[in-house]
């Protein structure tokens, strides 16, 4: 299984762009790299997945490094409402073909005012 | 994204009672669901996977008489907590995948205090 390894903690100033990273240096050619949050006493949300090219939607954008070692998630304009525990996963398939999300302790972004 | 609902939110039982939590992918159908459970302050713990029509897969250390899991349809999913006892009480969090779907989307989790 490729494991990632994140930050325990981050603080952002509100209104600036929150840059979260991930290192994944055992990642196999055919795992995409996924990202999630959740806030407080909440269950986890979707934020944004990929392979090797960059990806962008109205939550946020993915930059994966050219080797797929490392990946960045970026929060373009961090409002309070993103203080929340970011989990940076790497998709593991399993002989049985059930692809499961594991999660690890993520990093937890405060957003400061 | 996708809704995933889950219910209920919050319960409270008695020692030795069974709470049943429900998980209903809203608007796509559910070919694969996660049950998970999360400690105060801890990442979220994977404890079964199933796939509809099947019997769930429980990861290593959870036992499959104690957390009953039943997925028997595409939108639908139910975790059975079996004459729970004080320490069953945590954060229990259901997830749904849709056949040809990388990405999995969750519920709002369900509080689980036994007393």
């Amino acid at each position: 299984d490729a494991k990632t390894t994140q930050p325990t903690s981050m603080d952002c100033a509100e209104g600036r762009a929150a840059n979260l990273p991930c290192n994944h240096s055992t990642i196999s050619g055919n795992e995409y790299v996924y990202w999630y949050r959740q806030i407080h006493s909440q269950g986890p949300q979707y934020i944004i997945h990929g392979l090797k090219n960059n990806e962008t939607n109205e939550m946020a954008s993915l930059i994966i490094t050219e080797d797929r070692k490392s990946s960045t998630l970026i929060l373009p304009h961090a409002t309070l409402r993103d203080t929340a525990v970011y989990y940076c996963i790497v998709r593991v398939k399993e002989k049985t073909s059930y692809d499961k999300v594991i999660f690890g302790p993520g990093t937890s972004l405060s957003v400061i005012p | 994204g996708a809704v995933v609902s889950q219910h209920p939110s919050r319960v409270i039982c008695k020692s030795g009672t069974s709470v049943k939590i429900e998980c209903r992918s809203l608007d796509f159908q559910a070919t694969t669901m996660f049950w998970y459970r999360q400690f105060p302050k801890k990442s979220l713990m994977l404890m079964a996977t199933s796939n509809e029509g099947s019997k769930a897969t429980y990861e290593q250390g959870v036992e499959k008489d104690k957390f009953l899991i039943n997925h028997a349809s595409l939108t639908l999913s139910t975790l059975t907590v079996t004459s729970a006892h004080p320490e069953d009480s945590s954060f229990y969090i259901c997830s749904a995948r849709g056949q040809g779907r990388t990405e999995a989307f969750f519920g709002q989790g369900t509080r689980l205090t036994v007393v």
